[in-house]
């Protein structure tokens, strides 16, 4: 079946740290990753992405790291701000036919401690 | 500017009604997306239009109707509402239908509750 990510659980970090989000994904077919931001009252916001064949993407204060052997994917995000407390979204690409299918995760809630 | 919008925010109703939730892009996107996001927050697909065409429709009841007039509107009509339908419905929208790296842009949400 399809399966990203099963639970939701809470990360609580103190502001300044560095905090890691973990996601395991269930398709091997899938080449392509996307994590998502989603505060509260609000749609989900792209963060960054990554190819199948990279292993680690870095953004601004974000970097994606993406283990294929053990299906695995993590956001690390620098020096956490209490604006980044919210619910993030590990997501695959899947390709049906030439359309794409979003699969999501259940997502996990970052709390930023001051 | 407001890439994707939804309206309403809220809606509040009794089971057994029916009611339709709009959404509209400025993106100028080709593809547009219906998702459900459970009190969980598990977010899932529900359809996927592109040019006003049906691409994807998942196994979602036939009381849902999607409707897109065109390319840059998707309207989700849901039909004798029913307890289970309270959730937050979410439109999204991307240039493409395919492509491996067609990134999904979203609206704020509707918050649905059936009373």
């Amino acid at each position: 079946g399809e399966s990203v990510g099963l639970h939701l659980p809470t990360l609580s970090v103190q502001e300044g740290d560095n905090s890691i989000i973990n996601c395991a994904y269930s398709n091997s077919a899938s080449d392509y990753f996307i994590w998502y931001k989603q505060e509260s009252g609000k749609g989900p916001q792209f963060i960054i992405d990554i190819r199948s064949n990279m292993d680690k993407r870095q953004g601004q204060r974000v970097t994606v790291l993406l283990n294929k052997t053990v299906k695995h994917l993590s956001l690390q995000i620098a020096a956490t701000q209490p604006g980044d407390s919210a619910v993030y979204f590990c997501a695959e690409i899947i390709s049906l036919g030439g359309y794409n299918k979003l699969i999501f995760g259940a997502g996990t809630r970052l709390a930023v401690h001051p | 500017d407001t890439a994707v919008s939804q309206t309403p925010k809220y809606l509040v109703t009794q089971m057994g009604n029916d009611k339709s939730i709009k959404c509209e892009q400025n993106l100028g996107h080709d593809t547009m997306y219906w998702y459900k996001q459970d009190s969980k927050k598990f977010l899932k697909i529900m359809f996927s239009y592109n040019n006003k065409e049906l691409i994807i429709n998942e196994t979602v009841p036939n009381r849902f109707s999607p409707k897109s007039p065109d390319k840059a509107h998707l309207n989700l009509h849901i039909n004798s509402l029913e307890l289970g339908d309270s959730a937050v419905y979410f439109c999204a929208s991307s240039l493409l239908a395919g492509g491996s790296q067609e990134t999904q842009y979203f609206g704020p949400g509707t918050r649905l509750l059936v009373l």
